[in-house]
């Protein structure tokens, strides 16, 4: 089965810093999409960015980028010039059929 | 589009009495996916369904729960008797499915429930 380990219980970061949230997977397929998903207290999720596997340039939304390093099995995710609104638990996600999540990282952002 | 419809938002019951959470997916998506979230255990996939049918419910807990999706428009969890340890926020999610595409995901706002 795929597992997705995010190894960051919390991290914290300065507004209008920069931040790198970690996540490593394991899987035995080639292709696959991967996601990093926010949930800010309201609950919601929300999608962030997303990155095919077959691609190799590496997806960017905004002030939000990935590092996909698909043979390390890692999909960092990077939040530039962090808000206070960034501030939510992040979740990574593995998909080939079903979805898989990580645990998730707690981000604080201080102002 | 109104996005992925839960209801209801908040349910409490009693230990033994049956629970029945809705979801009505997104317009036009095929695949429609049952979470549950507790601070113990994370996000945890229950079943999921790609046209209807159920794909893998491997992540159902026990008996006690089961879900159904009569049509394209409409689907259920049901737990029934329901025990405290079932207290949790239920998310329903939908999406595009084909044999080689694996879009996002889009969540519903979920639905916490509280069994006491």
């Amino acid at each position: 089965a795929q597992t997705v380990t995010q190894s960051q219980p919390e991290m914290s970061v300065q507004e209008a810093e920069t931040v790198t949230l970690s996540c490593t997977y394991d899987t035995s397929e080639s292709d696959y999409y991967l996601f990093w998903y926010k949930q800010p207290p309201s609950r919601q999720m929300i999608l962030v960015i997303r990155q095919e596997a077959y691609k190799q340039q590496n997806a960017t939304e905004n002030r939000f980028s990935v590092n996909f390093q698909k043979a390390a099995k890692s999909f960092s995710l990077k939040i530039s010039d962090s808000q206070l609104g960034d501030a939510a638990m992040y979740f990574c996600a593995y998909r080939k059929g079903d979805m898989r999540f990580g645990a998730g990282t707690r981000l604080t952002v201080k102002p | 589009d109104a996005g992925v419809i839960q209801s209801p938002r908040h349910e409490v019951t009693e230990m033994g009495q049956e629970v029945t959470l809705r979801c009505k997916p997104i317009s036009g998506h095929n695949s429609l996916f049952w979470y549950r979230q507790t601070m113990m255990r994370g996000l945890e996939l229950l079943i999921y369904f790609n046209n209807n049918v159920p794909i893998d419910d491997s992540g159902m807990p026990e008996d006690r729960f089961s879900a159904k999706m009569p049509n394209a428009s409409f689907s259920t969890l049901k737990i029934q008797p329901s025990e405290p340890r079932d207290s949790a926020v239920y998310f329903c999610a939908s999406s595009l499915w084909a044999p080689t595409f694996y879009n996002e995901q889009f969540f519903g706002p979920g639905t916490r429930l509280t069994v006491l």
